[in-house]
């Protein structure tokens, strides 16, 4: 079975401080790692996604994120927010178990961004 | 940039009815769609992906008879939810790909409030 675990359900930061949202994810089976992040009132965007390869991805709007594999975990950061980056972020973990795929989302973290 | 629109908005229908949410893609042709829903509490869960022309691959756990997906065109998708209950009350999300990205959807409509009384 899979599980996404967001650790943290909000996460205040003030503007141009660097920030981490977590991210935990168990599979018996390999998975791609995705960030998604859905502004109020807006749909969801794909910020990154890790497929294989450089364990450290890049994404859009200078966000990154490292997997590690021994730790299971997919860590987004930014080394310095804007206001505009107040949001709500979604992990996911895509994986292919008995039966099909199986994608899980994580429960969201709400980044707000303090001037 | 790519743009889809997702209609309706808002929708409330009575128990038992079936209900049609559309998902276009204006700009781009998409040979990739996926289905999502939002519950309450903000977690997504993805529900099927399809591709124009062939059957839709549901994720598992979800009603391939209850949740029904066409993806006629290269432009639309629907989503049909049939026989409709108060549990199937829910935000659905759309989004559209099309190459290098087709397996995991770039573009997501403004999603579809359903409200099932």
């Amino acid at each position: 079975a899979q599980s996404v675990t967001q650790l943290d359900s909000q996460v205040p930061v003030f503007e141009e401080a660097p920030v981490e949202l977590r991210c935990n994810y168990s599979s018996s089976v390999s998975v791609y790692l995705f960030w998604y992040v859905q502004y109020p009132n807006q749909g969801l965007q794909l910020l990154l996604k890790y497929l294989s390869g450089s364990t450290l991805v890049k994404g859009i709007n200078g966000f990154e994120a490292e997997f590690n594999k021994s730790q299971t975990s997919f860590h987004l950061r930014k080394p310095s927010v804007h206001i505009s980056d107040t949001a709500e972020y979604f992990c996911a973990v895509r994986g292919v178990n008995t039966g099909g795929f199986k994608t899980i989302f994580g429960a969201g973290t709400r980044l707000f961004v303090k001037a | 940039g790519a743009v889809v629109s997702q209609h309706p908005s808002r929708v409330i229908c009575k128990s038992g009815t079936s209900v049609k949410i559309e998902c276009r893609s204006l700009d781009f042709q998409a040979t990739t769609m996926f289905w999502y829903r939002q519950f309450p509490k903000q977690s997504l869960m993805l529900m099927a992906t399809s591709n124009e022309g062939s059957k839709a691959t549901y994720e598992q756990g979800v009603e391939k008879d209850k949740f029904l997906i066409n993806h006629a065109s290269l432009t639309l998708s629907t989503l049909t939810v049939t026989s409709a209950h108060p549990e199937d009350s829910s935000f659905y999300i759309c989004s559209a790909s099309t190459g290098e990205s087709a397996n995991y959807g770039y573009t997501f409509g403004s999603g579809t409030r359903l409200t099932v009384v």
